[in-house]
């Protein structure tokens, strides 16, 4: 089955820095991978996803790149801000399968420090 | 339209207590899914199913039971809860067809003393 690794747990940079979290998929049958925000003590919230037939995503501060020879995709945060501060999970799924399952990552805690 | 909706929002078990957590969505969706969350280990799928009356097994399911008689509801059931049952679970639903997010419920805080 799909096994999603993410990189790294924990990272903490100064308000404006840009933050990159990166991560690595197993089956070469996943082709959506989407990433979550979640802020303490509530639910994922989708806030960018990517799918297999395009390299790269963006929507203002935030951009998805993929590159599927390698298996792996990352998130990117420019001019990063103190509401920023999160845990990001990414995630992948083969879907239009049979079971659309969504697979994912261990978690980043990002913390934006003012 | 409340999207998905999950209860009870807390609870607390004694070892070997059982419950029942509710999930329940309006968008006709066929797809659902239990997840539980737990520090350092992100979001990890329990059981899950692809249509009314159809369950499976995900990566966690030992301890753990579900039904799916009517497709707008989802249960997850704990027959004898352990304090290793101690979590935040999450239930989450998508459709069949185009590339489409999931959409996930409020959660359940679950502690089991």
């Amino acid at each position: 089955g799909e096994n999603v690794e993410q990189h790294p747990s924990t990272l903490s940079v100064q308000e404006g820095d840009s933050a990159v979290i990166k991560c690595t998929y197993s089956d070469s049958a996943s082709n959506y991978f989407p990433w979550y925000k979640q802020e303490l003590g509530k639910r994922p919230q989708l806030i960018i996803d990517i799918r297999s037939n395009v390299g790269e995503k963006k929507d203002q501060r935030i951009a998805v790149t993929l590159n599927k020879t390698a298996k792996h995709f990352s998130l990117h945060i420019t001019e990063t801000q103190p509401e920023d501060s999160a845990v990001y999970f990414c995630a992948a799924i083969s879907y239009g399968g049979a079971t659309n399952k969504l697979i994912f990552g261990t978690g980043t805690l990002l913390a934006v420090q003012p | 339209n409340a999207g998905v909706t999950q209860t009870p929002k807390f609870r607390v078990l004694k070892t070997g207590q059982s419950m029942t957590l509710l999930c329940a969505q309006d968008m006709n969706h066929e797809y659902m899914y239990w997840y539980r969350q737990d520090p350092g280990m992100g979001l990890r799928l329990i059981h899950y199913s692809v249509g009314e009356g159809t369950t499976a097994k995900g990566e966690v399911p030992d301890g753990y039971n579900v039904s799916r008689l009517k497709k707008q509801n989802f249960l997850l059931g704990l027959e004898s809860a352990a304090p290793s049952q101690t979590s935040v679970y999450f239930c989450a639903s998508t459709r069949t067809g185009v590339y489409y997010g999931y959409t996930f419920g409020s959660g359940t805080r679950l502690t089991v003393v």
